[in-house]
């Protein structure tokens, strides 16, 4: 059974700070991670789609990075405001998958006080 | 215009009883899924289809019955539903289901079983 783990699973910070997040995957047959924004009552939305080692992507204030290698990859979001207040989720897309199937982490939920 | 739809948004219905929920994109994907969210918030997939074709089926009690009328369709028919079947159910869709493609997720639909 794969497990897609995040950590942690809740944050609090104030407006302003600077903060992130990690996603850890099994790093063998590894074929794409990606990363969703669930606000509540929302659908989650898709921030970054990510294949290659060493890839880093930009969207606004977050950022993410991917090591397929030891089975990671970190949120970055810079200057958190409270409107990026949601859950943070990430999925795996394992091996030469041609059905779609993605594997959820439980998420990391952010809580930006005003 | 909502590009992942799913009708009806919350269903609340006694247990024995048969429901449907369906789903509709209109953004010309060939790809769909249905993802149930489990206790413990994390979201699983249940079934996808491609171009109306069965292409996961996970370990799904067979009370669960997808049906695709057309590939902008899945619906998702559940018979003699039982008090563990509450839970909120994502539908999603996907331009293909081979690749790194994003999934665009509904808005859920919340199903309490009483």
């Amino acid at each position: 059974i794969l497990n897609v783990e995040q950590s942690p699973q809740s944050l609090h910070v104030q407006e302003g700070d600077s903060t992130n997040f990690t996603c850890s995957f099994p790093s063998s047959n590894f074929y794409a991670l990606h990363w969703y924004r669930w606000e509540t009552a929302k659908s989650p939305e898709a921030l970054f789609v990510m294949t290659l080692n060493g890839d880093e992507k930009k969207k606004g204030r977050i950022s993410a990075t991917l090591n397929t290698k030891e089975g990671y990859s970190y949120l970055y979001i810079k200057g958190s405001q409270p409107e990026d207040s949601a859950t943070y989720l990430c999925a795996l897309r394992h091996g030469s998958s041609n059905t779609g199937k993605l594997i959820f982490g439980q998420g990391t939920t952010l809580q930006v006080k005003p | 215009d909502t590009a992942v739809s799913q009708t009806p948004k919350y269903l609340v219905t006694q247990m024995g009883n048969d429901k449907s929920i369906k789903c509709e994109q209109n953004l010309g994907h060939d790809t769909m899924y249905w993802y149930k969210q489990d206790s413990k918030k994390f979201l699983k997939i249940m079934f996808s289809y491609n171009n109306k074709e069965l292409i996961i089926n996970e370990t799904v009690p067979n009370r669960f019955s997808p049906k695709s009328p057309d590939k902008a369709h899945l619906n998702l028919h559940i018979n003699s539903l039982e008090l563990g079947d509450s839970a909120v159910y994502f539908c999603a869709s996907s331009q293909k289901a081979g690749g790194p493609n994003t999934q665009y997720f509904g808005p859920g639909t919340r199903l309490t079983v009483l």
